[in-house]
């Protein structure tokens, strides 16, 4: 079974300062998919970037980029340019195509505040 | 806009009481729904994952008679949580998968309170 592991249970950061979230994970799986999920105080499940594992570029959407280290299981989130709507939790998640049908493994999570 | 709607959004019952909980998709055929669960700062945790016109599949430890699930359209999947008891309590959440299984939905969620 697939693990996934957020080591840091809470963060914070300033305004417009950057900071990297953890995950790592635990597959023997060649071929899978990795997620961040922000979850602010509405708890509504936000997609923030998917990493496809075949893929050796890191994923990027605007202030939000990926180190997809494969090797080492590792999956860190960076947010540049921190902004106060940033502040929420953030789940990192597995899944493995096409046998888990859209299922996702979730880590701990980690609460970001970011202050103003 | 919405894809994936659940009704209600917040539900406090009695204990010993049953509460249906819907998950409706709104603009696409969802064979597969899964059902989550999360108390407050915690991660999701799978509950069981429902398909259209078949039984659910449980995940180890969730008690089939406990969280009663059907899926009898392609958009609408119902969770009913049966003589729920305070540590029932706890948010719910819906999510199907599209595309490759890449993309998913998830519902708004659904806070019970079991008093």
């Amino acid at each position: 079974a697939q693990t996934v592991t957020q080591s840091q249970p809470e963060m914070s950061v300033q305004e417009a300062e950057t900071v990297t979230l953890s995950c790592t994970y635990d597959t023997s799986e060649n071929n899978y998919y990795l997620f961040w999920y922000k979850q602010p105080p509405s708890r509504q499940m936000i997609l923030v970037i998917r990493q496809e594992a075949y893929k050796q570029q890191n994923a990027t959407e605007n202030r939000f980029s990926v180190n997809f280290q494969k090797a080492a299981k590792s999956f860190s989130l960076k947010i540049s340019d921190s902004q106060l709507g940033d502040t929420a939790m953030y789940f990192c998640a597995f899944m493995k195509p096409p046998t888990s049908y859209g299922k996702l493994t979730f880590g701990q999570g980690t609460i970001l505040t970011v202050h103003p | 806009g919405a894809v994936v709607s659940q009704h209600p959004s917040w539900v406090i019952c009695k204990s010993g009481t049953s509460v249906k909980i819907e998950c409706r998709s709104l603009d696409f055929q969802a064979t597969t729904m899964f059902w989550y669960r999360q108390f407050p700062k915690q991660s999701l945790m799978l509950m069981a994952t429902s398909n259209e016109g078949s039984k659910a599949t449980y995940e180890q430890g969730v008690e089939k008679d406990k969280f009663l699930i059907n899926h009898a359209s392609l958009t609408l999947s119902t969770l009913t949580v049966t003589s729920a008891h305070p540590e029932d309590s706890s948010f719910y959440i819906c999510m199907h998968p599209r595309g490759a299984q890449e993309t998913q939905y998830f519902g708004p969620g659904t806070r019970l309170l079991v008093l």
